[in-house]
């Protein structure tokens, strides 16, 4: 039940099309769900997040979307472009236990 | 700059030994969080400390043990290594000791290499 599972493992893109990663989750506790990126080399950095009593977020290209219904949340990065290509995770923790669960990452090749 | 340090960035040893892995957290970031990343396992949590007290543990094996000290820097020893061991360690902090925002600022990792 501490599962997040993200797909795909991988994504080729072209430059100012419209990546889409997924996420599932099991655990109906879970209410709080960010995203993280990381580039080679480096550590995580914290992306974009959402709580459950929104369908959806945006911050500049990148959107997510949340289905508490289906237990599902994926992210939009609209016009991608060859600097988003990196290594995507999802995440998803409890208010109270910060401990993050993370999904296994995607990782993004937005080609020129 | 996470302003997260992990100290060392490489390190190469054989299977049996012990290593070290040095974390500094952000200044004033309380809690301190290890995380072992394989290429076929994502991210996995292993253990959580805030303000020198363990608050959480994760798929963290017998072999590995941390600490935070009073200055808030953390170390996590890995013992008997293992070839499997071999992975990058993340070390995060944040601010806060559960709840909030739940946004970790991680350091640029200690790859392990286990020969």
């Amino acid at each position: 039940q501490q599962q997040v599972k993200q797909s795909p493992q991988s994504l080729i893109v072209q430059k100012g099309g419209i990546s889409i990663i997924n996420c599932a989750y099991e655990n109906t506790a879970f209410d709080y769900f960010p995203w993280y990126q990381q580039f080679p080399g480096k550590g995580p950095a914290l992306l974009i997040a959402i709580r459950p009593d929104v369908s959806e977020k945006k911050e500049g290209r990148f959107t997510i979307s949340f289905n508490k219904s289906a237990k599902q949340f994926s992210l939009h990065i609209m016009d991608s472009q060859p600097g988003d290509s990196a290594t995507y995770f999802c995440a998803a923790s409890l208010t109270g236990f910060q401990k993050l669960v993370f999904g296994t990452g995607t990782r993004l090749l937005v080609s020129p | 700059d996470s302003g997260v340090t992990q100290t060392p960035k490489h390190l190469i040893t054989a299977t049996g030994q012990r290593v070290t892995l040095r974390c500094s957290p952000r200044s004033g970031d309380l809690s301190v969080y290890w995380y072992q990343q394989s290429l076929d396992q994502g991210l996995q949590f292993l253990i959580q400390y805030y303000n020198g007290e363990e608050r959480a543990k994760g798929n963290i094996l017998e072999r590995f043990s941390a600490q935070q000290f009073p200055d808030l820097h953390s170390e996590l020893n890995l013992s008997s290594l293992e070839l499997g061991d071999s992975a990058l360690y993340f070390c995060a902090s944040s601010a806060r000791r559960g709840g909030g925002t739940g946004e970790l600022f991680f350091g640029e990792g200690s790859r392990l290499t286990v020969l």
